[in-house]
């Protein structure tokens, strides 16, 4: 069980931002909302993680509705290397394991 | 400092062959997963430890998969004998104590099951 839906896949021009968006409509209080990306052939990264306030990392930004029901992923500036499949998952902050379900390909065209 | 270590990277056997998979983690690091990917999905976590005790083994196909991490450092997973549905990625993730719990990803052992 993902707990979460994202779009199968997007693409993005270069030097663009991407907005990957994700629902976790059922989202309990004490649950976190993180970002991984997985580059083909290698394993999953961390990117960023939030609870109810917007984040901003070197990465990427995170936003988060008032509601807590959604989230965005935000890539201010799309690179080629940046082509990925992106997992939003949502867990209690530690103890639960991670359910990644399959994510939003994203691929970034030159 | 270095990262999750695996080994081997890629691996194939023939169905009912033992097969082996090594992990070293990142250093300090107290929280150890194993997780399998299939084509075209998510990882999916097949046992967590800490230190040396398996805290979450539920996913973990007890007839033919085993592990351990027996001095709380790296650890080795195991199929005895693999079937063709065994065929995917095998991960390998650390953790450590306190902060943001991120997991740090090994690059994955692939595994062909012929």
């Amino acid at each position: 069980d993902a707990k979460t839906t994202q779009p199968t896949s997007m693409d993005c021009a270069e030097g663009r931002a991407a907005n990957l968006p994700c629902n976790h409509s059922t989202i309990s209080g004490n649950e976190y909302v993180y970002w991984y990306r997985q580059i083909h052939s290698q394993g999953p990264q961390y990117i960023i993680h939030g609870l109810k306030n917007n984040e901003t990392n070197e990465m990427a930004s995170l936003i988060i509705t008032e509601d807590r029901k959604s989230s965005t992923l935000i890539l201010p500036h799309a690179t080629l290397r940046d082509t990925a499949v992106y997992y939003c998952i949502v867990r209690v902050y530690t103890g639960n394991q991670f359910y990644f379900g399959t994510g939003t390909s994203l691929t970034v065209i030159p | 400092e270095a990262g999750v270590v695996q080994s081997p990277r890629y691996k194939i056997i023939e169905k009912k062959q033992p097969v082996a998979f090594w992990c070293n983690p990142i250093s300090g690091h107290n929280t150890l997963y194993w997780y399998r990917q299939n084509l075209g999905q998510g990882p999916e976590l097949l046992i967590r430890y800490e230190n040396e005790e398996a805290v979450d083994d539920s996913q973990l196909p007890k007839d033919r998969f085993s592990a351990e991490r027996l001095k709380g450092v790296d650890s080795t997973l195991k199929i005895q004998p693999a079937e063709l549905g065994d065929s995917a990625v095998y991960l390998c993730a650390s953790s450590q104590p306190g902060g943001a719990d991120e997991q740090f990803f090994g690059p994955g052992t692939r595994l062909t099951v012929l």
